[in-house]
Parts: structure tokens; sequence; C-alpha cells
């Protein structure tokens, strides 16, 4: 059984860095072929997708987040992790993390991240 | 960045009808490799997304059979044959062919 659960800081102030992790089971981020993805949710809005990373520390990220964001996984403890800098209101969201095997498949229940100051 | 463009926004039925959502992408979504990565994806009222369906028709196993994909390089369509009452919520197409992956900006069912 594929679970994946997201933890944050729940609310930071501008400029700060934020850090996610993704605690996943029932796959291993060393398996060929497998990934995972970030993606966020303003509240009451779409979705954006923000970073990939892949068995193989390949990495993706979104242009329009420019150098702000920092992917990396700990495999031994299954585990995948998000950095934002520099961080403002616009950041407010829910963010969650996805498997990646082909596509984003299973994701996880999300946590939510207040920007204010 | 490939726009994902979603038609209706929002869908109101009774249950056993036909629904019918369409997305068309502002480039073609077939890929060097002859797949087609455009896939759909459900998020309940309150609740995180879930897979539907991948490669444009691929239904996920535990997806059930009355829900259907079909389409080719940038026009697509999510088909439900009878919705029921499980099926509201908020229906996004999206893209993996080309970076950054792209969203459509949802469909809303509603159930009558």
């Amino acid at each position: 059984q594929v679970t994946l659960k997201e933890s944050g800081p729940g609310i930071l102030q501008p400029s700060q860095t934020l850090s996610l992790t993704c605690t996943f089971s029932g796959f291993s981020l060393s398996t060929y072929g497998m990934g995972v993805g970030w993606i966020r949710q303003p509240s009451g809005k779409g979705l954006e997708w923000l970073a990939n990373i892949w068995w193989d520390d390949d990495k993706y990220y979104n242009p329009s987040l420019k150098n702000r964001l920092t992917i990396s996984k700990d495999t031994s403890n299954n585990q995948a992790f998000l950095k934002i800098t520099n961080v403002d209101t616009a950041d407010t969201a829910t963010y969650y993390c996805a498997r990646i095997r082909g596509e984003l498949d299973y994701w996880g229940q999300g946590v939510m991240v207040t920007v204010s100051s | 960045d490939v726009v994902m463009t979603q038609t209706p926004v929002s869908l109101s039925l009774a249950i056993g009808q036909p629904a019918s959502i369409s997305c068309k992408s502002s480039q073609s979504l077939l890929g060097t490799s002859g797949k087609t990565f455009l896939n759909w994806i459900l998020q309940r009222p309150g609740q995180s997304p879930k897979r539907l369906i991948y490669q444009v028709s691929k239904l996920y196993s535990e997806v059930p059979d009355r829900f259907s994909g079909s389409g080719s390089e940038t026009e697509f369509t999510l088909k439900i044959s009878r919705v029921e009452a499980e099926d509201l919520g908020v229906y996004y197409c999206w893209q993996g062919t080309h970076f950054p992956l792209t969203f459509g900006s949802g469909t809303k069912l509603e159930i009558k």
C-alpha cells in the first residue's frame, strides 16, 4: 500500500525559508524509475507543479519559481524534501507530494502552509 | 509553458446522467517516445487529488469502468457514462509531456 504524508511548519513569516518533508511508504526511491513530485494549491484555486526528484537524483524544477526551490531525498528513510527560500504571502497554499511512477499517481493528504507577518 | 484549457467550468448533473469534460492543450502532448502524457485526476471536497486516467485513456485499476478517456495531440475528453454520487468534485487534466508539468483549471461536477 502506497502512502505519502507531508509535514511542514504551518505558519512562517515573509522572507523565511519553507522546509517541507514528504514521508512515504510502499515504494522506494532507490527503485529504477521511481520519483516524488511536489505540487501546491492555494485555497480555492488550481494546482501548480513545483519540482520532481527521481531515483537517480535527477531533478526538475518549475522555472516560474526561479531559483527559490531545492528538492532532495533521503532514500534510507523514505523521505523527500522541498525547500522554498524567501517566501511571501503568494506562497500560502496546501502543499502536496506525490509518487511518480511514470506519472504522479499517489498523492499525500497535503499540508497547509501560511505565510504571514 | 503548455496551457491546459478545460471546459466547462462546472457541471450539474443528476445521478445516472452522462458527463463529458473537454481538455485542450496549447501544444501537442505526443512525446518523442510516442506516448501522450495526458492524465486526469479527481479532487473530492476536502480531499487530496486521486488518480483516474493516465496516458489519455488508461484507467488505474481501482477506477470504475464508467470512466473513459480519449483524444490525441491537443484535444482530450473525459467521459462518465452514468454519474454516481461519489463522482462529485473537481476534475483536473494535466500534462506530463513537457516541463514544467501543467494542470487545467478544473471542472467542478455537482450532483443535482
